[in-house]
């Protein structure tokens, strides 16, 4: 079974509508993080959480919105999606221990599109 | 944002040709990593170097990291249709909580 896994894998949805993207993960990691994914642009951190009761914003932030419901879990939501929110989203996780490594393990992504 | 300029951005070659992808910033960093990333699936970590100067050997795969520490190579010697994906290099600044900032990507095409 995958150590982090993200749902759904696919959404299509229309602007105004909210959406929420899953991630969990087994690994026991403290650290989780959120990215986008667009061509040409390399990953940007939407939001990142060293454990429960600590999240931080990254460089893209606005419009999103995080959640850590558990140490395993943390959703992102888009309270009122836009076109230009239209690309592939990516779970990580990384261990508190690695420290200045911050090897990141990421799942295999949602590709949301907004009409 | 400390950038990270990665170059080039696309890189077309026959099996057995030898490459090499840069990842240039003005910032230093604690380390630098090197992601691979296959289409429908997330990056997954080559390898980090942590010294200026510092270089690492992952079979056909070779990693320097710049003295300076604000500059890295990938080095694949004699590629492979296998080795086709997208490379990405992302730095390591203790000072911002360790959070990666990751290059644009070098997507890599090898052809038999």
């Amino acid at each position: 079974d995958a150590d982090v896994t993200q749902t759904p894998r696919n959404r299509i949805t229309k602007t105004g509508k909210r959406i929420m993207l899953e991630c969990s993960q087994t690994k026991g990691h403290d650290r989780m993080y959120w990215y986008r994914q667009d061509p040409g642009l390399g990953l940007r951190l939407i939001y990142y959480s060293f454990d429960v009761k600590d999240i931080n914003k990254g460089e893209i932030s606005d419009g999103y919105s995080v959640s850590r419901q558990a140490q395993a879990k943390f959703s992102l939501s888009l309270e009122s999606a836009i076109p230009n929110q239209t690309a592939l989203y990516f779970c990580a996780t990384s261990d508190l221990v690695s420290g200045s490594f911050n090897e990141q393990f990421f799942g295999p992504g949602t590709r949301l599109t907004v009409l | 944002t400390q950038l990270l300029e990665q170059s080039p951005q696309f890189l077309s070659i026959q099996e057995g040709e030898n490459l090499t992808v840069y990842c240039n910033s003005s910032s230093v960093f604690s380390s630098l990593q090197w992601y691979r990333q296959e289409p429908g699936e997330g990056p997954v970590l080559l390898v980090t170097v942590v010294t200026g100067g510092e270089v690492k050997k992952l079979k056909r795969l070779t990693f320097q990291f710049g003295d300076a520490r604000k500059d890295s190579s990938l080095h694949i010697t004699a590629a492979q249709p296998g080795d086709t994906g997208l490379y990405l290099c992302a730095g390591v600044h203790r000072d911002s909580g360790y959070a990666l900032n990751f290059g644009k990507g070098t997507s890599l095409l090898v052809t038999p």
